[in-house]
C-alpha cells in the first residue's frame, strides 16, 4: 500500500515554543492532506484539509492561527503548532489522499507531542 | 444522532475465533467505506476499502456493505493475538472521512 510519513514521531517542548511536523507521502501523489488529533482511546478528530498551493480549511473550533499548515507540494504538507500549551499535547496524525480511481486516504504513523 | 455508530468494545475472543466487527451509518450519501486498524500510539492502517456495495475478501479478511440497510462489517477469520488492535471504520461520499468510534478487539492466546 501507499506509504506516508511523518517527522518526528515524538517531541517534547516547553511551553510558549512552537513545533513543526511534517508529514510526506513517499510513494504517491497526494491531492489532498489532512490533519488529525487523537486523544486516548478516543477516535480521530479532523483539524483541517488541505490542497496543494491554497489555503488550508479548518474545521470547527481548530485556530488556525495557532495551528498552522503549510501544503507545499503534492508529497509534504507541514503543521506548525505556535506558542504551544500543555493544553496542545496530543497525538498528531496527517494523512494523504491518493486521487484516481483508488480514491483513499493512508495515515502517517502519528506524531506525539508533549508540552511541558 | 452520530453520523457513524460503532461499538466501542473492548470485543475479547480467543485465538482462532471468527470476528465480527460492525458500523451503522445514517448518510445516505456514503459511497466509499473503509476499515482501518490502529495499534496503540501508531498511525490507522487501511484493511479494506470498498466503493458501494458488496462484499470484499483479502487473506483472512472480509468486508461487507449492505447500503440498502445502511451497515458495513469486517469479518476476521483465523483470529490471532496480532490481530489485537482498535478497528475504525470509515466513509465518505464526495468530502472528507467520517469515523466511527474504533472497536477494541483483544484476541487471547
Amino acid at each position: 500500500g501507499a506509504v506516508v510519513s511523518q517527522h518526528p514521531s515524538w517531541v517534547i517542548c516547553k511551553s510558549g515554543t512552537s513545533v513543526k511536523i511534517e508529514c510526506r507521502s513517499l510513494d504517491f501523489q497526494a491531492t489532498t492532506m489532512f490533519w488529525y488529533r487523537q486523544f486516548p482511546k478516543q477516535s480521530l478528530m479532523l483539524m483541517a484539509t488541505s490542497n496543494e498551493g491554497s489555503k488550508a480549511t479548518y474545521e470547527q473550533g481548530v485556530e488556525k492561527d495557532k495551528f498552522l499548515i503549510n501544503h507545499a507540494s503534492l508529497t509534504l504538507s507541514t503543521l506548525t503548532v505556535t506558542s504551544a500549551h500543555p493544553e496542545d499535547s496530543s497525538f498528531y496524525i496527517c494523512s494523504a489522499r491518493s486521487g484516481g480511481l483508488a480514491d483513499t486516504q493512508y495515515f502517517g504513523p502519528g506524531t506525539r507531542l508533549t508540552v511541558l | 444522532q452520530k453520523e457513524v455508530e460503532q461499538d466501542p468494545g473492548p470485543l475479547s475472543v480467543p485465538e482462532g475465533a471468527i470476528v465480527s466487527l460492525n458500523c451503522t451509518y445514517s448518510n445516505s450519501a456514503f459511497q466509499y467505506f473503509m476499515w482501518y486498524r490502529q495499534y496503540s500510539r501508531k498511525g490507522p492502517e487501511l484493511l479494506m476499502y470498498t466503493y458501494s456495495s458488496g462484499n470484499k475478501e483479502d487473506g483472512r479478511f472480509t468486508a461487507q456493505v449492505d447500503k440498502s440497510s445502511k451497515y458495513i462489517s469486517l469479518f476476521i477469520r483465523d483470529s490471532q493475538p496480532s490481530d489485537s488492535a482498535t478497528y475504525l471504520c470509515a466513509m465518505r461520499g464526495f468530502q472528507k472521512l467520517v469515523f466511527g468510534t474504533g472497536t477494541r478487539l483483544l484476541v487471547s492466546p
